[in-house]
């Protein structure tokens, strides 16, 4: 079954701190990989994506993740957080598959906060 | 429009009302799909529109719930008979006729009292 895993649900964070969020997913075909971070009240915002090709992607914010088929894994990192970053966070996968759909499945989310 | 918008932002309803949730996709966008966050929770696909044709609805929750784009533009999810179950946030997010990227609406905040 197609699934995505975020084993942390919580994670603070100092200011300038160095911050790695786990995803591990679980997809028949090759995936298409995207993080977003959603803060409260607001809807999705797209941090990265992962298609094909390089398997370190850069995206928003100074977010980057790595894609690693071995572990099925796509953990974003961050090497110095801010104090603005602290939101929700959300792993999903997607993919083409029988021409029908793209719909992603998300993550349950990790909660960051980041302290002063 | 500039981006995918959605209306109304809030709606509170008894249980057991009807209600209609509206998105506006992104212009042009051919792909549109309805998503719902329950609190706590990562958004769960409901259903996916290819302009006006519904491929796929294996995520609606009952039969309760109802989507169209007649027009292939705006959607409507219409949920009839609310029950307390159905309070969520409802996305939308649409995206072009390759499809690999979605661009989400700020969402519907349903609350059933």
């Amino acid at each position: 079954a197609q699934s995505v895993t975020q084993p942390d649900i919580h994670i603070t964070v100092s200011e300038g701190a160095s911050l790695e969020l786990r995803c591990n997913y679980s997809y028949g075909a090759t995936p298409y990989l995207f993080w977003y971070v959603q803060s409260p009240g607001q809807g999705l915002q797209l941090l990265l994506k992962y298609f094909s090709g390089d398997t370190l992607v850069q995206g928003i914010k100074g977010f980057e993740a790595e894609f690693k088929r071995s572990q099925s894994s796509f953990n974003l990192r961050k090497p110095s957080v801010h104090w603005s970053d602290a939101a929700e966070y959300f792993c999903a996968v997607g993919g083409s598959y029988g021409g029908a759909t793209n719909k992603l499945i998300f993550g349950t989310g990790t909660l960051l906060a980041v302290q002063p | 429009g500039a981006g995918v918008s959605q209306s109304p932002r809030y709606k509170v309803a008894k249980r057991g009302q009807d209600v209609a949730l509206r998105c506006d996709p992104i212009s042009g966008h051919v792909s549109l799909f309805w998503y719902q966050q329950a609190l706590g929770q990562g958004p769960e696909f409901l259903t996916y529109f290819q302009n006006e044709a519904q491929l796929d609805k294996s995520g609606l929750p009952s039969d309760r719930f109802f989507a169209e784009r007649p027009e292939g533009s705006v959607s409507t999810l219409k949920i009839q008979r609310t029950q307390q179950e159905d309070s969520a946030v409802y996305l939308c997010a649409s995206s072009t006729s390759t499809g690999k990227l979605e661009y989400f609406g700020p969402g519907t905040r349903l609350t059933v009292t």
